[in-house]
């Protein structure tokens, strides 16, 4: 199956500061999202991104289909921005099967 | 709309019981799935429904894990019997086909499982 690797796995970063996250996979996907889970738990769908670029207030994505990665922008960081960035692909065939992946946790410090 | 919503939030319950989650998807939703994440394995996919009717449970670890979608706005997991192992949170998702392929995934705020 598709395997799905993100970097870095953990990153801090103090208030204001700008970062990327990238996530790379191993065969074609048909679909792929970006999540931020908070503190709490909850998991907030931030892009619907199986190409192309979009962005989304200070928030930002790219996916480069034929080189297999997507890469997730946070400009001006907040403390709410704090929590774990998942990456999660659909290969050939979208049927709607997501694979994550293992995430990258941010801590935004004040 | 409400979102999704799941029940209970937090369960306990001890080594061999039934426990039986519960999700309501986002009304007009045509896919449902379940997750569930450890910190040793991450999020992994259950199984999922397409218009009521299971397309792939090949995620479902064990027998005792069994999934339902009576209707359009309802769908249980039921554990039976229970194992310590099974602690974890598991979350429901719904999506809307889009232009032939899912879309955005929308998910719930999870079940806390802690089985003693």
């Amino acid at each position: 199956g598709i395997q799905v690797e993100q970097s870095p796995p953990d990153l801090i970063l103090q208030e204001g500061a700008n970062s990327t996250l990238r996530c790379n996979f191993s065969d074609s996907v048909n679909n792929l999202q970006w999540f931020h889970q908070n503190p709490w738990g909850q998991l907030i769908n931030l892009f619907y991104i199986p190409s192309g670029t979009k962005q989304n207030g200070r928030l930002s994505a790219t996916t480069v289909a034929t080189e297999r990665y997507s890469l997730l922008y946070i400009s001006s960081s907040q403390t709410t921005d704090s929590g774990v960035y998942f990456c999660a692909v659909g290969g050939s065939g979208n049927t709607g099967k997501l694979i994550f992946g293992q995430g990258t946790t941010l801590q935004v410090k004040p | 709309d409400a979102g999704v919503i799941q029940s209970p939030r937090h369960e306990v319950t001890e080594m061999g019981q039934e426990v039986t989650l519960r999700c309501k998807p986002i009304s007009g939703h045509d896919y449902l799935f379940w997750y569930r994440q450890t910190m040793m394995r991450g999020l992994e996919l259950l199984i999922y429904f397409n218009n009521n009717v299971p397309i792939d449970d090949s995620g479902m670890p064990e027998d005792r894990f069994s999934a339902k979608m009576p209707n359009a706005s309802f769908s249980t997991l039921k554990i039976q019997p229970s194992e310590p192992r099974d602690s974890a949170v598991y979350f429901c998702a719904s999506s809307l086909i889009a232009g032939g392929l899912t879309d955005t995934q929308y998910f719930g705020p999870g079940t806390r499982l802690t089985v003693l």
